[in-house]
């Protein structure tokens, strides 16, 4: 059975932390891994890796996959407020769907 | 870039109605669209598979007549929950791939029965 897994499933920071989120998956026939982040509404996409080992960066956010570890982390430095959230992942399970399968989430909680 | 576009964002009903929420893909033809659900401090859980022009595909353990789907444009899908009771009371997202690119959401739609 095709499943993504998200840990920690939770985590608190004070602002300034860097955080790392941790996905892996067990999909046939991999294509790509995205990550979302959820505030209150629909997920905004934030990453799509498709090749191991190149960074995708954004601002503060950068992450990379690992096919051989079948896994992808999604780093966040110097983390502010505004980073509270719920990140999601999500692998199409089969090549020439869109049908994704999402993980657990991590929700992240930033203080003050 | 492209948007779909979900409506109501909110909705209260009373038990016994029925709902309809509507997803639009604004800007590309969808030919699919992906209805979720998502409880409370959960990740989103895939109800269906809407597909234009024929029978949606629901996932396990989702009930079609509960849950009906009719994707009858390739930029409009509907989901209207039936008969609503408060357990369906959820937040519910659409979207919708776009060619070889993430999947779109819609801005999803809190459903309150009451």
């Amino acid at each position: 059975e095709d499943k993504v897994v998200q840990s920690p499933l939770s985590l608190v920071v004070h602002e300034g932390d860097t955080v790392t989120l941790n996905c892996s998956y067990e999909v046939t026939n991999f294509r790509s891994l995205l990550w979302y982040k959820q505030e209150k509404k629909a997920p905004t996409f934030l990453f799509m890796l498709t090749s191991s080992g190149i960074e995708k960066k954004s601002g503060r956010l950068s992450s990379i996959l690992d096919k051989k570890e079948l896994s992808s982390i999604l780093n966040i430095t110097a983390t502010q407020t505004g980073d509270s959230a719920i990140y999601l992942c999500a692998v199409p399970p089969t090549s020439g769907t869109y049908k994704y399968i999402f993980g657990t989430g991590t929700r992240l909680k930033v203080l003050a | 870039g492209a948007v779909v576009s979900q409506h109501p964002s909110r909705v209260i009903c009373k038990s016994g109605t029925s709902v309809k929420i509507e997803c639009r893909s604004l800007d590309f033809q969808a030919t699919t669209m992906f209805w979720y659900r998502q409880f409370p401090k959960q990740s989103l859980m895939l109800m269906a598979t809407s597909n234009e022009g024929s029978k949606a595909t629901y996932e396990q353990g989702v009930e079609k007549d509960k849950f009906l789907i009719n994707h009858a444009s390739l930029t409009l899908s509907t989901l209207t929950v039936t008969s609503a009771h408060p357990e369906d009371s959820s937040f519910y997202i659409c979207s919708a791939p776009n060619r070889n690119t993430e999947a779109f959401f819609g801005q999803g739609t809190r459903l309150t029965v009451v």
